[in-house]
């Protein structure tokens, strides 16, 4: 109950193609839904995230989609660029459990010029 | 300016050597973690601190050890127990405070990569 399931595992993508990557949840105590993005040998950064009332949320290039009744949320991202190659991670808080974090696997994105 | 360090960016153990990495935050965060990332994996959590001199295990504490004496710090340390200990290592924080909309989650510092001789 406490997985969160996370496809595909890496992806290649055309620059200015359309990135997608799933997440799926279980989990119903869940409360908040961030994505990090992670370049090698970096810590993960917030990138973008979006609370379980809220079907969908947009910053620039990403966008976060959220199916509450099928437990599942997905990033996109508009307009793919080389400079967006990076490990995306997704999460899922519990707050009334001090914060913690559960992730998904990772997905190794790579987008080819 | 605010955020999370880490320090040393780079760190070598020598074989039954205890070696402590530290984690500082500048944020005013309540709650601070550790986890560990091996090559091309997600991260798994050692410990976590949600107050001063309080803190749990995660899923791999066995072979660490933490101490939170200062809201600030949170330092790990690697025993010779634990036997394979090369690793890019994260720590994060988060504030723990917040109404109903509360939407803070947790911030990553840059890493320490701990690698055994």
């Amino acid at each position: 109950q406490q997985q969160v399931k996370q496809s595909p595992q890496s992806l290649i993508v055309q620059k200015g193609g359309i990135s997608i990557i799933n997440c799926a949840y279980e989990n119903t105590a869940f409360d908040y839904f961030p994505w990090y993005q992670q370049f090698p040998g970096k810590g993960p950064a917030l990138l973008i995230a979006i609370r379980p009332d809220v079907s969908e949320k947009k910053e620039g290039r990403f966008t976060i989609s959220f199916n509450k009744s099928a437990k599942q949320f997905s990033l996109h991202i508009m307009d793919s660029q080389p400079g967006d190659s990076a490990t995306y991670f997704c999460a899922a808080r519990r707050r009334n459990a001090g914060n913690m974090l559960t992730f998904g696997g990772g997905t190794r994105l790579m987008v080819k010029p | 300016d605010g955020g999370i360090t880490q320090s040393p960016k780079y760190l070598f153990r020598k074989e039954g050597q205890n070696v402590t990495l530290s984690c500082e935050q500048n944020l005013n965060h309540d709650a601070m973690y550790w986890y560990r990332q091996d090559p091309g994996q997600g991260l798994r959590l050692i410990y976590y601190s949600q107050i001063v001199n309080d803190f749990q295990k995660g899923d791999i504490a066995e072979g660490y050890s933490v101490s939170r004496e200062k809201k600030e710090s949170f330092p790990l340390t690697v025993t010779s127990a634990q036997k394979n200990p090369t690793a890019f290592y994260l720590c994060a924080s988060t504030a723990l405070a917040g109404g109903p909309l509360f939407t803070d989650t947790q911030y990553f510092g840059p890493g320490t990569r701990l690698t055994v001789l």
